[in-house]
């Protein structure tokens, strides 16, 4: 299983761009990218994955280097309520793998 | 559409008790998932269920035992509670049936067990 390494935390400003980066340098051809996030103490939510491509959707987008060894989630507008820490996980998509290990994440902090 | 829905949401237990947690998911979902996470850690796979009848361990496994009922329901059963396993519990679900969203996680809002 692919390796992720995140920041430990991060600011940001209000109403500015939040850029989180993830480093997967042995990601494998198979694996895609996900991304969740955990306000509070509630469960994780799911936000967006990829293979190879940049993806968008209407919560964030995400932008996986050609080499697909990094990648970052953008939140483009972010608000007090996108405080919360954020998980890069890398798995396969398409194969029935159960074995979802999350790490520590970044907490982000929107600042006012 | 409910999702995943988990009971109870809070639980204190004496050292030595029993307790079952509760894990039922409506989005007709194949694999279901027990996670705990500890106060500032990241979440830990404990066991999780790929399809109705199979269920495996995760990373921290000791100390529990799971039960897939049924397609909908997976519980967690804690035999005899220690004070280590104090923790806020996650439920979740996945399609797992192919398809690049296949993986994708639903969790439940969480069940918050102490131990003392």
């Amino acid at each position: 299983d692919a390796k992720t390494t995140q920041p430990t935390s991060m600011d940001c400003a209000e109403g500015r761009a939040a850029n989180l980066p993830c480093n997967h340098s042995t990601i494998s051809g198979n694996e895609y990218v996900y991304w969740y996030r955990q306000i509070h103490s509630q469960g994780p939510q799911y936000i967006i994955h990829g293979l190879k491509n940049n993806e968008t959707n209407e919560m964030a987008s995400l932008i996986i280097t050609e080499d697909r060894k990094s990648s970052t989630l953008i939140l483009p507008h972010a608000t007090l309520r996108d405080t919360a820490v954020y998980y890069c996980i890398v798995r396969p998509g398409v194969l029935r793998t159960y074995k979802y290990i999350f790490g520590t994440g970044t907490r982000l902090k929107v600042l006012a | 559409n409910a999702g995943v829905t988990q009971t109870p949401k809070f639980q204190v237990l004496k050292t030595g008790q029993s307790m079952t947690l509760q894990c039922a998911q409506d989005m007709n979902h194949n694999s279901m998932y027990w996670y705990r996470q500890d106060p500032g850690m990241g979440l830990r796979l404990i066991y999780y269920s790929a399809s109705e009848g199979t269920t495996d361990k995760g990373e921290v496994p000791n100390g529990y035992n799971v039960s897939r009922l049924n397609k909908r329901e997976f519980s967690l059963r804690l035999e005899s509670a220690a004070p280590s396993q104090t923790s806020v519990y996650f439920c979740a679900s996945s399609e797992g049936s192919g398809g690049s969203g296949a993986n994708v996680l639903t969790f439940g809002a969480g069940s918050r067990l102490t131990v003392l």
